[in-house]
């Protein structure tokens, strides 16, 4: 079946502007999560939503980062007021249920670039 | 919180040769380790995982060992071939409440053919 898919796959944007970016989880996964991914990096956790309630944002750099999943299913990131340290790629990860030991497959990610 | 080490940042290997990466991690309610491979501008694809009530898993050429005491585990590839050339990151999950992970910073594997 198809995997979890991420748009747009790359964005630049100026300094200052927002950012939107959408996860589409594999169907029926009750779990997903956000990581940012800085160059030569490992994956950090940003936030994680069971359904449609953002149960952990712990890992949020910001208030300028905002998450929601609004009817359980697909996901946005919005970033405001880009900063050049938000340049990552971020990536969107789904479990099927909400268990300690669940695997989550990961999306291709969103390249962001901020100039 | 959780933080995981993870040795060496890169590896070469010859063709055939065994690679092992090695992962340390610091809270002990960690109980679910996998491992990714990442290929360059590619998502992470899980390729083995081991939960803390066995010591290992093997599958083919991969194999993962887990020490809960010593807090560490380790990944095997045996026989590596080219197309094994690839970023890998091992993980923990905390275990409680959001089942997060915690990755690794990365090794960089590449295999001479």
């Amino acid at each position: 079946g198809a995997g979890v898919s991420q748009s747009p796959r790359y964005k630049v944007a100026k300094r200052g502007q927002d950012v939107a970016l959408r996860c589409d989880p594999i169907s029926g996964h009750v779990s997903l999560f956000w990581y940012q991914q800085a160059l030569g990096q490992g994956p950090e956790f940003l936030t994680y939503f069971q359904n449609e309630a953002q149960l952990d944002k712990s890992g949020l750099p910001s208030d300028r980062f905002f998450a929601e999943r609004p009817e359980g299913s697909v996901s946005t990131l919005k970033i405001q007021r880009t900063q050049q340290e938000d340049s990552a790629v971020y990536l969107c990860a789904s479990s099927l249920n909400s268990g300690r030991l669940e695997t989550q497959y990961f999306g291709p990610g969103t390249r962001l670039l901020v100039l | 919180g959780e933080n995981v080490e993870q040795h060496p940042s890169t590896l070469s290997v010859q063709e055939g040769d065994s690679a092992v990466i090695k992962c340390t991690y610091s809270d002990s309610a960690s109980n679910y380790f996998p491992w990714y491979k990442q290929e360059l501008g590619k998502r992470p694809q899980l390729i083995i995982d081991i939960r803390s009530n066995v010591g290992e898993k093997k599958d083919q050429r991969i194999a993962v060992t887990l020490n809960k005491t010593a807090k560490h585990f380790s990944l095997h590839i045996t026989e590596t071939q080219p197309e094994d050339s690839a970023v890998y990151f091992c993980a923990a999950s905390r275990g409680t409440g959001a089942n997060n992970l915690f990755f690794g910073t990365g090794t960089r594997l590449t295999v001479i053919p």
